[in-house]
């Protein structure tokens, strides 16, 4: 079956533009969540969903960043006036049960590889 | 068998001693693990970050990782009734890999 997809693959980007990140979860998974990842590293959390309920957000490194997932479903990560330091790998995760992470398995995107000049 | 086992707890150590969590595993091919800590309600923190066996220190912090008996360890040092939180393993195939597997999470309790 169908995994988590994000779009775009890559997106470069000049310093100042807004991006908006998209994530298509594996379809009926209820949680759904953002990370992002330096090379050589594991993935940071940013935020996460219950259905289309915002649960946690204290990830996000500032106010340029938010996340929407309206219909519980396709979710968008949008960064507004880009910051060279914004420069890293965007994934997407979901997960099948209503939880905050425990003991789930999470599925993970290809990722969205952001590069902002 | 789970890929994963991690002991739920509560584990309740005074402040001041050293903690010592623990994961085991079934897959032998993991290669990369984790180590993450979570407060109410909140998302998972990642904590450390390591690839196959070894060990890696981060501050307070020590992550061990024995693949020959399939066994990952964190420990704190000098803990702290901040660190009270759930702490949990994860663990993936690839470094870019499309599936993490978490382990349930250790509630840990700091006693002031």
């Amino acid at each position: 079956g169908a995994g988590v997809s994000q779009s775009p693959r890559y997106k470069v980007t000049k310093r100042g533009q807004d991006v908006a990140l998209r994530c298509d979860p594996i379809s009926g998974h209820v949680s759904l969540y953002w990370y992002r990842q330096a090379l050589g590293q594991g993935p940071e959390f940013l935020t996460y969903f219950n259905y289309e309920a915002q649960q946690d957000k204290s990830g996000l490194p500032n106010d340029r960043f938010s996340a929407e997932r309206p219909e519980g479903s396709i979710s968008t990560l949008t960064i507004q006036r880009t910051e060279q330091r914004d420069s890293a790998m965007y994934r997407c995760a979901s997960s099948p049960g209503l939880t905050s992470g425990t003991g789930e398995t999470q599925y993970f995107g290809p990722g969205t590889r952001l590069l902002v000049l | 068998q789970k890929e994963v086992e991690q002991d739920p707890g509560p584990l309740s150590v005074p402040e001041g001693a050293i903690v010592s969590l623990n994961c085991t595993y079934s897959n032998s091919a993991f290669q990369y693990f984790m180590w993450y800590r979570q407060y109410s309600r909140k998302g998972p923190e990642l904590l450390m970050y390591t690839y196959s066996s070894g060990n890696k220190e981060d501050g307070r912090f020590t992550a061990q990782v024995d693949k020959s008996s399939k066994y990952i360890s964190l420990f704190i040092r000098d803990s702290q009734p901040s660190d009270s939180a759930t702490y949990l393993c994860a663990m993936t195939l690839m470094n870019r890999d499309d599936k993490i597997i978490f382990g349930k999470g250790t509630r840990l309790h700091i006693l002031p």
